[in-house]
Formats: structure tokens, sequence, C-alpha cells
């Protein structure tokens, strides 16, 4: 495996169901993102790690609970999502956080549908 | 905040077509500047970048320039192809909500038509 990859790619699941998505980087970097992208809106960042620390939080609700157990890693777990919460769930990572002007190099995406 | 501008589309061109994309930014400092394009059912992807004013960023006939005059970085390519049928968007390294970060336009969808 090369870059970025996440899975799952499609994910439906209930209101009351629990899940997690999983992003994993092959290229060494120190942090991590987690954004969401809506249908006409920005891409919205939700989350930052940087060497395995959270040092961002943009005011998601806690329905989502980022994990990074190490630096090649960071997970998305879900629970009593929303129909509002379908979108595509990216994950990104860079060299190191360094203001944004390190490239971000991102995975593919997971197609979340709430039902 | 710092923000970005661009044109949102969507637009439709024939093969061979001129294109452009328009982006503004408001930043406080002297922020990098980027385009990124995101293909169909995949992610983002870094096409060209510019870290100062004056600075021309190129890739895969792609140009932009860096214009802190008028605070702009608009895409230009002289002939587009049916693989550059995609979603383009526009960010810069800058700080929003206390903290610098990309922040992204809401992009533009490019349909390139034989």
């Amino acid at each position: 495996e090369t870059g970025v990859t996440q899975t799952p790619r499609h994910l439906v699941m209930g209101m009351t169901n629990k899940k997690s998505l999983k992003c994993e980087q092959h290229l060494g970097h120190n942090a991590m993102y987690w954004y969401k992208q809506s249908a006409k809106k920005p891409l919205e960042l939700m989350f930052v790690y940087n060497f395995k620390e959270q040092t961002e939080n943009n005011s998601v609700p806690s329905r989502f609970s980022p994990e990074c157990p190490n630096s090649s890693h960071l997970f998305l777990h879900l629970h009593t999502l929303q129909p509002e919460d379908s979108a595509l769930y990216l994950c990104a990572s860079s060299q190191d956080v360094a203001g944004g002007r390190n490239e971000q190099f991102f995975g593919p995406g997971t197609r979340l549908t709430v039902l | 905040g710092d923000s970005v501008t661009q044109m949102e589309g969507p637009v439709t061109l024939s093969e061979e077509a001129f294109l452009t994309i328009n982006c503004t930014y408001t930043a406080t400092g002297y922020p990098s500047l980027f385009w990124y394009v995101q293909y169909p059912g995949e992610g983002l992807q870094l096409l060209l970048k510019a870290t100062k004013a004056d600075d021309k960023g190129s890739n895969k006939g792609f140009e932009a320039t860096y214009r802190k005059e008028t605070t702009s970085f608009h895409l230009e390519k002289g002939s587009v192809q049916v693989s550059d049928s995609a979603v383009y968007f526009c960010a810069l390294s800058g700080v929003q909500g206390g903290s610098e970060k990309l922040v992204f336009g809401k992009g533009m969808k490019l349909t390139v038509n034989p």
C-alpha cells in the first residue's frame, strides 16, 4: 500500500449503530487530519493530530470520536449519528502541522450514509 | 479569519478550450496558496502551489500566479482534456479559528466533453 488509505470506502448505517472509519498513511508523516466533505459546502476540518496528540477539535459533536494510536493510524468512531452527518469523510496526512504550509496528502474517502 | 473565494460552477467545456478558474483570498500575513484537484471517486491531490508573491506554480499544463496586489491565485490551462474533468479547490495556509490551517474554497466542478 502507498499513500493514504481509508476503509471502508462506503458505509451505510442506522442512527443507532456504532461504526468506525480507519485511515492509514504509509508516508512517514507526523500529522493526520479528518475532514468532512458535504455537497455545496467548503471542506470542513474536524480534527488534527500531531505526533499522536490531538491539537484541534473544530467544535465537532461528541457523536464523532477520533483515536490516533500512532502516527500512521487514525480512526473515527461513530455512534448515534444523524442523517445530516451523511457525507464523504476524508483523511489526510502531512509531514507535520506547520500551519498548513506542508502539502497534505488525502485518502480516497469514506462515503457515509446515515439512514 | 482567513478565507478563500472561488468560482463554484459547475462549468462544462469542450476539449481544447481555454480554462480559467478565479480564486481570491483574504488573509493576514503571507499565506502559501494551493490548488487541489479531486478526480471522481478519489481524494484531493495537490495540483500546484506558490509560497510567495509573484511565484508561479505549474503542473500538468496548469498554471497559477500568486498576485499579492490583487489577492488572487487564478488557475489557467490553455487546452483542457477530457481527463481534466474533476473538482478544483483553491486553498491557502492561513489562520481560522485562532490556529493555522489549510483553508479551502468551496470547489468548482469542471466537465470536459470530447
